[in-house]
């Protein structure tokens, strides 16, 4: 089974700074990743997804996120967030044969003025 | 195509009552999922479906709960003898079939959710 452990619960930061939300899973077998984000009374919207080829992948909102298999993580960063990036965001993994997604608790990232 | 609709958004219900969420997915997707997702947490697989066909239920699916996708287009997730545990948001979600590792394998477009409170 795959598990998906998101490191921070609550991500506190001030606009215009950089942000790296963090994320880990296990898996003893092959597996994509994603990320998606979650605005108050919404449905998950996906932010980025690595499922083969280059390990670092661009998303929306000028998020992108690094695969390193080698420590079993996909950590999600921007280089500058705004007040609108405040949302919960949610690390999810997926067997590359297989369909159900199995997700982290997920992120609180709160963006201050 | 205007995504993956759900309905109703919202549903208050006194415990013991049965309640039923209908969910419509992208049109050319023929995989559709149900998760559950209560607050603070993140969304937790209850079953999916590749066209009508019900291929994996979670063990969180107890007994009072079905879903059904009878002509593999819209799916109903019906709670029988609702709990006050059973308020959650429920979400659905509809996926491309692909074979092999082809890009969009496995990504999900999710709708926006029926939030369930059981009083």
């Amino acid at each position: 089974a795959q598990s998906v452990t998101q490191l921070d619960s609550q991500v506190p930061v001030f606009e215009e700074a950089p942000v790296e939300l963090r994320c880990n899973y296990s898996s003893s077998v092959s597996v994509y990743l994603f990320w998606y984000v979650q605005y108050p009374n919404q449905g998950l919207q996906l932010l980025l997804k690595y499922l083969s080829g280059s390990t670092l992948v661009k998303g929306i909102n000028g998020f992108e996120a690094e695969f390193n298999k080698s420590q079993t993580s996909f950590h999600v960063r921007k280089p500058s967030v705004h007040i609108s990036d405040t949302a919960e965001y949610f690390c999810a993994v997926t067997r590359t044969s297989g369909s159900r997604l199995t997700f982290g608790e997920g992120t609180q990232l709160t963006v201050n003025p | 195509d205007t995504g993956v609709s759900q309905d109703p958004r919202h549903k208050i219900t006194k415990r013991g009552q049965n309640v039923t969420f209908r969910c419509d997915p992208i049109s050319e997707h023929n995989r559709l999922y149900w998760y559950r997702q209560t607050l603070g947490q993140g969304p937790e697989f209850l079953t999916y479906f590749q066209n009508e066909a019900q291929l994996e239920k979670s063990r969180l699916l107890s007994d009072r709960f079905s879903a059904e996708r009878p002509k593999g287009s819209f799916s109903t997730l019906e709670i029988q003898r609702t709990e006050q545990g059973d308020s959650a948001m429920y979400l659905c979600a509809s996926s491309p079939r692909t074979s092999g590792r082809a890009l969009g394998a496995n990504v999900l477009t999710f709708g926006a959710g029926s939030r369930l409170t059981v009083l």
